[in-house]
């Protein structure tokens, strides 16, 4: 069965400075990948989404990941942190149909001055 | 555009209760789902509609049941309410059942059961 680790329950960073949250996945084949952004009070708003191609996917916002096969990883990266990216940050990996995405458990990103 | 509209946006309820959550989207989407979300559980899936007039089980059905009379309409009833269903809902939309594309979130209804 597929699955999704973030390792990071919390993470804090200084407004500024660079950001990396972590994604580990489990999957037979290449899987679809995404990232989704909640903030307080807020839906899932999608951030990025690898399906095939450049490993490389550029999002909004200013943020991107990289997809590794080889380490079954897609980190979100982002080279200077706003403020108003403090949220929650969900990495999710699926095929087959969307009802069989998997959500991971969630990263809260807490930006401070 | 409106998008995804869930309803209400909160609510307190007794338990043994029955309440029906509405989610209602304006993109003619085919497919729908419920998801719940927990602390340090993440979101998990209730139910989902791959189009009008069909509706399958997720991760976490039970206690829940669903309805797609209609494309825009995706309504979901705890027919007796139980605490462990005090949640954050989420409705969800996408375009192609078949694929995985990307979903739209509704803005949550947050479920308080006393």
């Amino acid at each position: 069965a597929q699955s999704v680790t973030q390792p990071d329950i919390h993470i804090t960073v200084s407004e500024g400075a660079s950001l990396e949250l972590r994604c580990n996945y489990s999957y037979g084949a290449t899987p679809y990948l995404f990232w989704y952004v909640q903030s307080p009070g807020q839906g899932l708003q999608l951030l990025l989404k690898y399906f095939s191609g450049d490993t490389l996917v550029q999002g909004i916002k200013g943020f991107e990941a990289e997809f590794k096969r080889s380490q079954s990883s897609f980190n979100l990266r982002k080279p200077s942190v706003h403020w108003s990216d403090a949220a929650e940050y969900f990495c999710a990996v699926g095929a087959e149909g969307y009802q069989k995405v998997t959500f991971g458990i969630g990263t809260k990103l807490q930006v401070i001055p | 555009t409106a998008g995804i509209t869930q309803a209400p946006t909160s609510q307190i309820l007794a338990a043994g209760r029955s309440m029906t959550l509405r989610c209602t989207q304006d993109m003619r989407h085919n497919a729908m789902y419920w998801y719940r979300q927990d602390l340090g559980l993440g979101l998990r899936l209730i139910h989902y509609s791959n189009t009008a007039g069909t509706t399958g089980k997720g991760e976490v059905p039970d206690g829940y049941s669903v309805s797609r009379a209609n494309t825009d309409d995706f309504p979901l009833t705890l027919a007796s309410a139980v605490p462990s269903q005090t949640s954050v809902y989420f409705c969800a939309s996408s375009d192609s059942p078949g694929e995985v594309t990307e979903a739209f979130f509704g803005q949550g209804t947050r479920l308080t059961v006393v």
